[in-house]
């Protein structure tokens, strides 16, 4: 089956601008996940969505940054007048509904590489 | 706070010798420790996984191993071949309610084989 995509795979964009990033989980996938990975860099865990539940919002680095999950499937991130800090692949992941066995692995989409010049 | 540390940050290796990599959590509520390969380019894909209720698994020539006391995990890849080489992730996820789903992952190992 399809797995998560990511929209676009690549965005250049003007310091101060505004930028929507968007993932499209695995169908039926209650859990999302929003990741950061600076160049050379780990993975920095950004946004977290469960089903209906608060979403975990304690990796968000500031105030500018901020995500939304529609109809408990599509996503989008969105950073604010961006900054060359900024600059980094956003990887988006999903995984099957808390509480079945296989709902530990996060399955990664291809990320979204944004440059902010 | 949550921190995994990860080491070696790279690691050379001839062609069919063994590789380890070794990460180490803080968070004593830890309970799921999963390994990523990341290819040049490419999506992180999960290579092995290990639950805190057991100490070892094995997958083919891949194994992991537990030591919660020490709070220690480990990657061992055995017989190295050239397409083992990428970055290597392990990641550390908190026992807990439904929203508590984030991993916490390592810096990443960069992983030479030479043929």
């Amino acid at each position: 089956g399809a797995g998560v995509s990511q929209s676009p795979s690549n965005k250049v964009t003007e310091k101060g601008k505004d930028v929507e990033l968007r993932c499209d989980p695995i169908s039926g996938h209650t859990a999302l996940y929003w990741y950061r990975q600076s160049l050379g860099q780990g993975l920095e865990f950004l946004i977290y969505f469960q089903g209906n539940s608060a979403p975990d919002k304690s990796g968000l680095p500031s105030d500018r940054f901020s995500a939304e999950r529609t109809g408990g499937s599509v996503s989008t991130l969105t950073i604010q007048r961006t900054q060359q800090e900024d600059s980094a692949v956003y990887l988006c992941a999903s995984s099957p509904t808390w509480g079945t066995t296989a709902s530990y692995e996060q399955y990664f989409g291809p990320g979204t590489r944004l440059t902010v010049t | 706070g949550e921190n995994v540390e990860q080491h070696p940050s790279t690691l050379s290796v001839q062609e069919g010798d063994s590789a380890v990599i070794k990460c180490t959590y803080s968070d004593s509520a830890s309970n799921y420790f999963p390994w990523y390969k990341q290819e040049l380019g490419k999506r992180p894909q999960l290579i092995i996984d290990i639950r805190s209720n057991v100490g070892e698994k094995k997958d083919q020539r891949i194994a992991v191993t537990l030591n919660k006391t020490a709070k220690h995990f480990s990657l061992h890849i055995t017989e190295t071949q050239p397409e083992d080489s990428a970055v290597y992730f392990c990641a550390a996820r908190r026992r807990g309610s439904s929203n508590t789903g984030k991993l916490i992952f390592g810096q990443g190992t960069t992983l030479q084989v030479k043929p």
